[in-house]
């Protein structure tokens, strides 16, 4: 069932740091990524979304960008904070439902 | 807004027995609802998906006749765990969208232990 390629499975960041968290996709039909959020024993929260006619979009400390020919999308967290400790999946829509990555955990050391 | 509510946050049964957990959207119509499965560590596996008075569309694998969804208002589904065993332990947690709009809205999931 996995169709989204993500990586690294973890990553362990200084405060104030960049956070990089990397998605591939194969299917040329996916038209909606979104980037989840998830804390332990809580569903996921969806944090950004972008469509593929759009290469980056920005909200607040969290950009997404997008490669369309390469097939790639990325998620960017300027400013890494230890609130941001969690997992991180990354996502895309081929018709009504959502395909998932496997998942990254993000650990933000103080 | 879009608000995602389940019942319960976490159920123990007995192997053998069964267990219903319910999701509601509490502010939307849900026309659309999903359930997934999501084992520790690991990513979210799309069980099913349901559409309001519709029998609901399984992914491959997945036991229809043991993981029964109703989707029978726009604002409720639920999923029943028919003769639980201990594999079936996981979180389960759905999601729901209304109309034609991208953004799928989780619940907060239901830790199921099956002793």
């Amino acid at each position: 069932q996995q169709q989204v390629k993500q990586s690294p499975q973890s990553l362990i960041v200084q405060k104030g740091g960049i956070s990089i968290i990397n998605c591939a996709y194969e299917n040329t039909a996916f038209d909606y990524f979104p980037w989840y959020q998830q804390f332990p024993g809580k569903g996921p929260a969806l944090l950004i979304a972008i469509r593929p006619d759009v290469s980056e979009k920005k909200e607040g400390r969290f950009t997404i960008s997008f490669n369309k020919s390469a097939k790639q999308f990325s998620l960017h967290i300027m400013d890494s904070q230890p609130g941001d400790s969690a997992t991180y999946f990354c996502a895309a829509r081929p018709n009504n439902d959502m395909r998932f990555g496997a998942g990254t955990r993000l650990t933000v050391k103080p | 807004g879009a608000v995602v509510s389940q019942h319960p946050s976490w159920v123990i049964c007995k192997s053998g027995t069964s267990v219903k957990i319910e999701c509601r959207s509490l502010d939307f119509q849900a026309t659309t609802m999903f359930w997934y499965r999501q084992f520790p560590k690991q990513s979210l596996m799309l069980m099913a998906t349901s559409n309001e008075g519709s029998k609901a569309t399984y992914e491959q694998g997945v036991e229809k006749d043991k993981f029964l969804i109703n989707h029978a208002s726009l604002t409720l589904s639920t999923l029943t765990v028919t003769s639980a065993h201990p594999e079936d332990s996981s979180f389960y947690i759905c999601s729901a969208k209304t109309g034609t709009i991208y953004e799928q809205y989780f619940g907060p999931g239901t830790r199921l232990t099956v002793t």
